[in-house]
């Protein structure tokens, strides 16, 4: 069974505070890690890392990928308001009808205050 | 609006009713996901198609759970029997084959069970 575990579950800052989200993972099979951002509505997709893919950038967020230690860590810098929001990892299994199925992680709720 | 859509967004049901959501995805995507969502965690995998096949279905909560794609492009799902326990959001979503970080979630559909 797949397993994702996010730390912490809440988080709240101030504006311009920076924020470490992390996300440890078990998977048979790794093929991908990826991040969403949710606002009271659909996920919407930050990043995904792969073997291949270990660092991703996005204006303030970044993201890497520790496969040696199954973890992965969601950075944003400057944070503003509009960054409050529950954050997602998911891992996808590689091989056949597993491609794209996704197991999520509980959610980090980040809160940023003015 | 070219997004995946869900309908309906919200449902109210009695205890022992049974309910059927629908899920229009991104009409060039072939496959179609459905996951369930419960307050406070991440959404969990229930099934998914590739055109009309249905690939996985062993994660479907129970037997009252059933889900059908008769023509490769809309999706329903339905809950026989409602519980209490049901209530959570129905979140669906379309990818590209193979294609993890393209796979666009639609708004959901929040089901109450009375």
């Amino acid at each position: 069974e797949d397993k994702v575990v996010q730390s912490p579950l809440s988080l709240v800052v101030h504006e311009g505070d920076t924020v470490t989200l992390n996300c440890s993972y078990e998977v048979t099979n790794f093929r991908s890690l990826l991040w969403y951002k949710q606002e009271k509505k659909a996920p919407t997709f930050l990043f995904m890392l792969t073997s291949s893919g270990i660092e991703k950038k996005s204006g303030r967020l970044s993201s890497i990928l520790d496969k040696k230690e199954l973890f992965s860590i969601l950075n944003i810098t400057a944070t503003q308001t509009g960054d409050s929001a529950v954050y997602l990892c998911a891992v996808e299994r590689a091989g056949g009808t597993s491609y794209g199925k996704l197991t999520f992680g509980q959610g980090t709720i980040l809160t940023v205050h003015p | 609006d070219t997004g995946v859509s869900q309908d309906p967004r919200h449902k109210i049901t009695k205890r022992g009713q049974n309910v059927t959501f629908r899920c229009d995805p991104i009409s060039e995507h072939n496959r179609l996901y459905w996951y369930r969502q419960t307050l406070g965690q991440g959404p969990e995998f229930l099934t998914y198609f590739q055109n009309e096949a249905q690939l996985e279905k062993s994660r479907l909560l129970s037997d009252r759970f059933s889900a059908e794609r008769p023509k490769g492009s809309f999706s329903t799902l339905e809950i026989q029997r409602t519980e209490q326990g049901d209530s959570a959001m129905y979140l669906c979503a379309s990818s590209w084959t193979f294609q993890a970080d393209t796979q666009y979630f639609g708004p959901g559909t929040r089901l109450t069970v009375l």
